[in-house]
């Protein structure tokens, strides 16, 4: 069972802009930074954000991450049909002395 | 160029043992911590175990007792061994790299591309 929870979906037009929350607790978001994954339909997960509000090198500026308190939230703006995936946050957890995954949430481009 | 290579997947029947393989290419396994991460199908991402660069260890508390981690550096190789193997077992078994530097945060950043495993009788 996933600690972080995420929506199960989200969806939106073309050039539109969607957020995503990951809800946490003090014992992983509230102590620790936040990751975020992207998972493209048969492929294995990509680095999206790192320590809660960086982009690795490569990945567009349309995608941002923010944390407060144990929560934390991905937006993607101006979506494109290629954003359409899975996505999910993590973090480390001080308490299961473990990384912990969000639920994940399927992103639909309509 | 910086790769990982599973392999060793496939058909298990519950109460076995398996012995999944990730091959390292371009950096080496022993200066990263090193993750296995499953998904099971249809389902969403739970990480299994670490090895620190250090060669401690951590565990998911469902496979805590059952699964080990481990590496050969000389071979540059991370392995996970799978005994008393459950149906719930059942997922595509991802190794991953966290580079454990400022750099990246604690985020995995090279991943591979999985290997099936199967728990069934």
């Amino acid at each position: 069972q996933s600690v972080l929870t995420q929506p199960p979906s989200a969806s939106g037009t073309p050039g539109q802009g969607v957020t995503i929350s990951c809800s946490g607790s003090s014992s992983n978001i509230g102590s620790n930074t936040v990751n975020w994954y992207q998972q493209l339909p048969g492929t294995a997960p990509k680095p999206l954000i790192y320590s809660s509000n960086q982009r690795p090198s490569g990945v567009p500026d349309r995608f941002s991450g923010s944390k407060s308190g144990t929560s934390a939230s991905l937006a993607i703006s101006g979506l494109q049909s290629d954003d359409e995936a899975d996505y999910y946050c993590a973090a480390w957890d001080d308490s299961l002395n473990g990384y912990v995954f969000g639920t994940g949430t399927k992103v639909t481009v309509l | 160029e910086v790769q990982l290579v599973e392999s060793g997947g496939g058909l298990v029947q519950p109460g076995g043992s398996l012995r999944v393989s990730c091959a390292a290419s371009g950096f080496s396994v022993s200066s990263n911590y090193m993750n296995w991460v499953r998904q099971a199908p249809g389902k969403g991402l739970e990480w299994v175990s670490v090895i620190y660069t250090g060669g401690s260890t951590r565990y998911g508390d469902s496979v805590k007792g059952r699964f080990t981690i481990s590496r050969d550096n000389s071979k540059n190789t991370l392995y996970l061994q799978m005994n008393s193997l459950r149906t719930e077992d059942t997922a595509v078994y991802y190794c991953a790299r966290d580079p454990a530097g400022a750099t990246f945060g604690d985020a995995f950043d090279i991943w591979g591309q999985g290997t099936m495993v199967t728990v069934s009788s």
